[in-house]
C-alpha cells in the first residue's frame, strides 16, 4: 500500500530566501508523485506532477521536486520565497501500474513566509 | 475552458438530516473522485466514479454514497448526518492518472 510522509508540519521562510518542503513516500509499483497547495478557503491547485519521465520536475510558480527512488524522496523547492506562497502543500502519491487506485496525502506542510 | 465546479460552496445541516452534494467535472473527463477533508483526519478518499461505475471506494461507512450520471457529473449523498461529517468535501476530475483537477469544495457544516 503507498503511504506518505511530510517531514515537517509546519516551514517558515523569511521572503527571498529559498524554501524546502520535504516529502518521503512509500509505493509498491513505480508511484506516480504530486504536489498540491491549497490556499486558506480554496481547493487544492496541481504544482507539479512526476510520473516516470525526468526526475527533475518543474511545476508553476518556480516550484520544482526532484524524484530520487534510492532514498524514497519527492521533496518540494522554491529558489525565492514569495509572500504569495504561503499556503498548505500537500504530497500526494498514486500507484501507477494499477491504475485504480486512488490519491493518498500526506498531512500537510504549512508554509509561512515572512516579510 | 471551465474547471470542477461544486455545488453549493457552503451547507448547514442538522444531525439526522441527509445531504447531496453535486460535482460537474471538467469537459471531457470520465472520471471523478470525491475526498472529505477535516483537521484532525486530512484528506481521505471517499470513492471514485468512471463511466458511471464506482471503481474504488474508501473506508467510510455506509452512510456514504454517490453515483454518477452518463453526463460524467457526480452526486455524493451522506443520510444521518454526524457532528463529525463536518467537513469540506472537495471533488476532483479527471482524464487519466496524471493529474488531478479539484473543485474548490463543499462546507459542511452538521449542528
Amino acid at each position: 500500500a503507498q503511504s506518505v510522509t511530510q517531514l515537517d508540519s509546519h516551514v517558515s521562510v523569511s521572503e527571498g530566501t529559498p524554501v524546502l518542503l520535504r516529502c518521503n513516500y512509500s509505493s509498491s509499483y513505480s508511484p506516480s508523485l504530486f504536489w498540491y497547495v491549497q490556499h486558506p478557503n480554496k481547493g487544492l491547485q496541481l504544482l507539479l506532477k512526476y510520473t516516470s519521465a525526468a526526475t527533475l520536475v518543474k511545476g508553476i510558480n518556480g516550484f520544482e521536486a526532484e524524484f530520487k527512488k534510492s532514498e524514497t524522496s519527492f521533496h518540494l523547492t522554491k529558489p525565492s520565497a514569495h509572500m504569495s506562497d504561503a499556503a498548505e502543500y500537500f504530497c500526494v502519491v498514486s500507484d501507477l501500474p494499477s491504475g485504480n487506485t486512488p490519491l493518498v496525502f500526506g498531512k500537510g506542510t504549512r508554509l509561512s513566509v515572512i516579510a | 475552458k471551465a474547471g470542477v465546479t461544486q455545488t453549493p460552496r457552503y451547507l448547514i445541516k442538522t444531525r439526522g438530516q441527509q445531504v447531496t452534494l453535486s460535482c460537474s467535472p471538467i469537459s471531457g473527463h470520465r472520471s471523478v473522485s470525491w475526498y472529505q477533508q477535516t483537521p484532525g483526519q486530512g484528506l481521505q478518499f471517499l470513492f471514485e466514479y468512471f463511466s458511471e461505475t464506482q471503481r474504488n471506494k474508501g473506508n467510510f461507512p455506509g452512510r456514504f454514497s454517490g453515483r454518477q450520471f452518463s453526463n460524467s457529473r457526480s452526486e455524493m449523498n451522506v443520510s444521518t448526518l454526524e457532528l463529525g461529517d463536518s467537513a469540506l468535501y472537495l471533488c476532483a476530475s479527471s482524464t487519466d492518472r496524471y493529474g488531478y483537477t479539484f473543485g474548490s469544495g463543499t462546507r459542511l457544516t452538521v449542528v
